[in-house]
């Protein structure tokens, strides 16, 4: 059952484009994140926010940024796209706490032709 | 800094017979939970283990794991697996400052 929603399911584009993927979280989390998970099913974090504050990134290059309009939604914008960026991309949420479920979404899958 | 170490790459058992997923962390903290999850074909990885108890038993869906913090692992095993088990396997460290740390992830193929 998802309680984490990403549009769109796929995105091809070009290189030099500017992208935006979409996420909610209807389970009531405070923190939600984003992560890139490559072609060999690396799993590796982004960003994560709390309550409207960043507080990860994980070296991430500055083309990609978080925009946040209230903590059940997360959405992720890429400036102008690299083949490296191809990759599938997975929105996640939780509650605060170290021993608390991270629930993904089922993930954008991004095609930088 | 944090990390995560799995079996890596593929690993592939016959039907019936048990399997065990390596997976060892580094961690400096000592408020730490550690999870397994599971990622089926063209799905979201979603849990299947957590513990944060030292040397203390945790099972679902016939899959089972042991936080043991001297030898900083948590193996995740099955002692029968069935075709079903087919799938990508996470091993995860939280620190509870809002960062999960991932394993590279382990393929898993039952085969008859």
């Amino acid at each position: 059952e998802t309680a984490v929603f990403q549009t769109p399911n796929y995105h091809v584009t070009q290189v030099g484009n500017e992208v935006s993927f979409n996420c909610k979280q209807t389970l009531g989390h405070d923190t939600m994140y984003w992560y890139k998970q490559d072609s060999k099913k690396l799993l590796k974090i982004m960003f994560s926010y709390n309550n409207k504050q960043l507080i990860v990134n994980e070296t991430v290059p500055r083309r990609f940024s978080p925009q946040s309009s209230d903590k059940a939604h997360l959405n992720l914008r890429i400036k102008s796209v690299e083949p490296e960026d191809s990759a599938v991309y997975l929105c996640a949420s939780s509650l605060q706490g170290s021993s608390t479920e991270v629930f993904f979404g089922k993930g954008t899958r991004l095609t930088v032709v | 800094g944090d990390s995560v170490t799995q079996t890596e790459g593929l690993v592939t058992v016959t039907e019936g017979l048990p399997v065990m997923l390596n997976c060892t962390y580094q961690t400096a903290y000592s408020d730490v939970a550690f999870f397994w999850y599971v990622q089926y074909l063209n799905e979201a990885p979603k849990l299947l283990l957590r513990s944060s108890t030292d040397n203390k038993r945790t099972e679902h869906q016939g899959f089972h794991a042991t936080l043991h913090k001297s030898s900083s692992s948590f193996h995740l095993q099955k002692s029968s697996v069935q075709l079903s088990d087919s799938a990508l396997y996470y091993c995860a460290l939280s620190t509870g400052y809002q960062n999960f740390y991932f394993g590279k992830g382990t393929s898993l193929t039952v085969i008859p």
